[in-house]
């Protein structure tokens, strides 16, 4: 069946530090890539969509690449903030039966 | 900005009891749904609704109900509570998956504690 499968549980950065956060997925069919934040004491809220026109979604200096070949869509930003700390879902919208999959959820810590 | 407003927020309540977490919404939205989110799960369907008077299971049904009474009302139902389900439950709702707008909208959650 669909899925989406995120690796890392946790993440630790300090302030103007590289974010990469994986997630690949697996689907016989052709989905719609999503990424979700969760902030503290709040509900998942979307933070990017990843299109299949080009590739490549782009919100709030996040940016998420979908890559066909290894089925991946990695969420990545040049430098994080204290204000990114957050819990960070990728998800996939199979398309053909309106499910939705998300992945366990990567928590960033970002320290200042 | 659409709105997804969850009562209560915080519920204690003893094994075997009933509980009932409410969900309303005032985006016209058909769809809605409930997850659970725990610790390494990330969040799990537990039942969903596609209009008034329709509900359907998700991925973890058993042990709950769900009752969509009307457009922007979600009901969760536990019957028989149990440790199990203590959890943070979302309520979520939304347009359409994969069509104009694949975006949910997310409650601000309700922990239970069933002790």
């Amino acid at each position: 069946g669909d899925s989406v499968t995120q690796k890392q549980g946790q993440v630790t950065l300090s302030e103007d530090d590289f974010l990469f956060i994986n997630c690949t997925y697996s689907t016989t069919t052709y989905p719609t890539l999503l990424w979700y934040v969760q902030y503290l004491g709040q509900g998942p809220q979307l933070l990017l969509k990843v299109t299949t026109a080009n590739n490549k979604g782009i919100s709030r200096g996040f940016e998420a690449t979908y890559d066909k070949g290894t089925t991946s869509f990695h969420l990545q930003k040049a430098s994080v903030q204290e204000s990114d700390s957050a819990v960070y879902f990728c998800a996939l919208v199979e398309n053909s039966n309106n499910r939705i999959f998300f992945g366990d959820g990567t928590q960033l810590v970002v320290k200042p | 900005e659409a709105a997804v407003t969850q009562s209560p927020r915080n519920k204690v309540a003893v094994t075997g009891g009933k509980v009932t977490l409410s969900c309303n919404q005032t985006n016209n939205h058909n769809n809605m749904y409930w997850y659970r989110q725990d610790t390494g799960h990330g969040l799990r369907l537990i039942h969903y609704s596609y209009g008034a008077g329709s509900t359907e299971k998700g991925d973890i049904p058993d042990g709950y109900k769900a009752s969509r009474p009307s457009q922007e009302n979600f009901s969760l139902i536990l019957e028989l509570a149990t440790p199990s389900q203590t959890s943070v439950y979302f309520c979520a709702s939304g347009d359409a998956w994969g069509a104009r707008d694949e975006r949910l909208f997310f409650g601000h959650g309700t922990k239970l504690s069933v002790l």
